[in-house]
């Protein structure tokens, strides 16, 4: 199975930053890697698929990049309805299929 | 648009099989552009994916839940179900119906959930 790695663990940033997390995965994945934001008592909701395409209805400031093995989720100004768990999930090819183990964002 | 709703008890005996049903509302469940997912989530840990079926009902599962796990599709009623035998305390997590898109060529697609239901918990004790 392809493990997925994510860091940092957790962070604290305050509204108006910049905050990048990092996925890594255990091998080449080309580009299909989605990330998913997670507010506490509710489903993940998908944010970026392919590596880089925005979901319908995500905002701008959430963009996302890498190719193979390294991947990064990018806020470009946080905003308070940021502060959530972050996952990043491989979907390459045949099952199965793996997430990260979260990166928590919260308030500085 | 397109809803999922899971359903089915949220307590479960040790030992005993578990049993749940995503419900799709608004769309069909029958199109070859989709597969149906479940996927696990304990308290304050992280996601885990179980498996998969089409349509037609072909079906893929996680290897480390193989021998315990069935999902199967009753495309007439718009709903997958899970089964999920052997229920241990470990097995307690909310338990969410997703669907699946694929994207990029044809040859090799990017699959990803782009729905979700909202969760169902399940609590395995006697």
């Amino acid at each position: 199975d392809i493990q997925m790695t994510q860091s940092p663990s957790s962070l604290s940033a305050s509204v108006g930053d910049r905050v990048t997390i990092t996925c890594r995965a255990s091998q080449s994945i080309s580009s299909h890697l989605n990330w998913y934001q997670q507010k506490p008592g509710r489903a993940p909701n998908l944010l970026i698929y392919a590596t880089s395409t925005l979901q319908s209805g995500v905002p701008s400031r959430f963009s996302g990049s890498g190719s193979g093995t390294d991947f990064t989720l990018t806020i470009s100004s946080l905003q308070p309805e940021d502060f959530a768990t972050y996952y990043c999930q491989q979907g390459y090819s045949s099952p199965p299929w793996t997430f990260g183990q979260g990166t928590k964002v919260e308030i500085k | 648009q397109v809803q999922l709703q899971e359903s089915g008890p949220g307590l479960v005996k040790p030992s005993q099989t578990l049993s749940l049903t995503c419900s799709v509302s608004g769309g069909s469940i029958s199109s070859d552009r989709y597969y149906w997912s479940w996927i696990r989530q304990p308290a304050g840990k992280g996601l885990e994916w179980i498996g998969r079926i089409s349509a037609s009902g072909s079906t893929s599962y996680n290897p480390s839940l193989k021998s315990r796990v069935t999902i199967s599709m009753d495309t007439s009623k718009k709903q997958f179900s899970l089964k999920l035998s052997s229920m241990t305390a470990a097995d307690t997590a909310v338990y969410y119906c997703a669907r699946v898109l694929g994207s990029g060529s044809a040859w090799v697609k990017n699959w990803y959930f782009d729905l979700w239901g909202r969760g169902a918990l399940v609590t395995v004790s006697s």
